[in-house]
């Protein structure tokens, strides 16, 4: 396709499980990022990967929450033990940019933990 | 501490005036900065980007200045219409300059 790609669009779980999330960025980007919107609120930084490295990892809130990058390509969040505070929407963008230049955002995969 | 503040309080205005939003920063940098459109359930969407050593960028009915002394940015939509309606964020690359940073957006409601 021509856009992000992000699956599941929504997923319910019940706390205590582990979730993944896809990302599929645009093709030939090289820059991969994932952030968290919770009702409201703004867009919160988890992690950035150029190529399939992460320089930059600040964000991820616990041990809980892991990411890779795999080909330079698609990349999976997982959230292991989930609990009720990681519910949220679970946004991915990509960049055709190495370091700075805007961002092509997926729609996102909203996360309900029971 | 690094924040970006943008307008908390919905912005409402009345089709046709122009809109205009602030997006104040401090302990930044910025050699950009960038404003994105959310529509609610949506990803946000890029519209401009404005370079430190440029004061005013346009885009058809979009203004963005940038103030690096002040520390700030106004983006103007001239000629609002209820389809300009959404959530307008502003952003800049934090330290090292490989995170973006968003403000928390402000509401925009244009009412015919």
């Amino acid at each position: 396709g021509a856009g992000v790609s992000q699956s599941p669009s929504n997923k319910v779980t019940e706390k205590g499980k582990d979730v993944e999330l896809r990302c599929d960025p645009i093709s030939g980007h090289t820059a991969l990022y994932w952030y968290r919107q919770s009702l409201g609120q703004g867009l919160e930084f988890l992690i950035y990967f150029q190529g399939n490295s992460a320089p930059d990892k600040s964000g991820l809130p616990s041990d809980r929450f892991s990411a890779e990058r795999t080909g330079g390509s698609v990349s999976t969040l997982t959230i292991q033990r989930t609990q009720q505070e990681d519910s949220a929407v679970y946004l991915c963008a990509s960049s055709p940019y190495r370091v700075t230049g805007e961002l092509f955002f997926g729609e996102g995969s909203r996360l309900t933990v029971l | 501490s690094q924040k970006i503040e943008q307008n908390s309080e919905a912005l409402n205005i009345q089709e046709g005036k122009t809109a205009t939003l602030t997006c104040n920063y401090t302990n930044y940098s910025p050699a950009y900065l960038q404003w994105y459109r959310q529509d609610p359930g949506r990803g946000p969407v890029f519209l401009l980007l404005i370079r430190e050593n440029e004061k005013e960028k346009r885009k058809e009915r979009l203004k963005v200045t940038f103030d690096t002394t002040l520390k700030q940015s106004l983006f103007h939509i001239t000629a609002s219409q209820p389809a300009d309606s959404a959530t307008y964020l502003c952003a800049l690359y934090g330290e090292y300059g490989n995170k973006l940073v968003f403000g928390a957006g402000t509401i925009l409601r244009v009412k015919s």
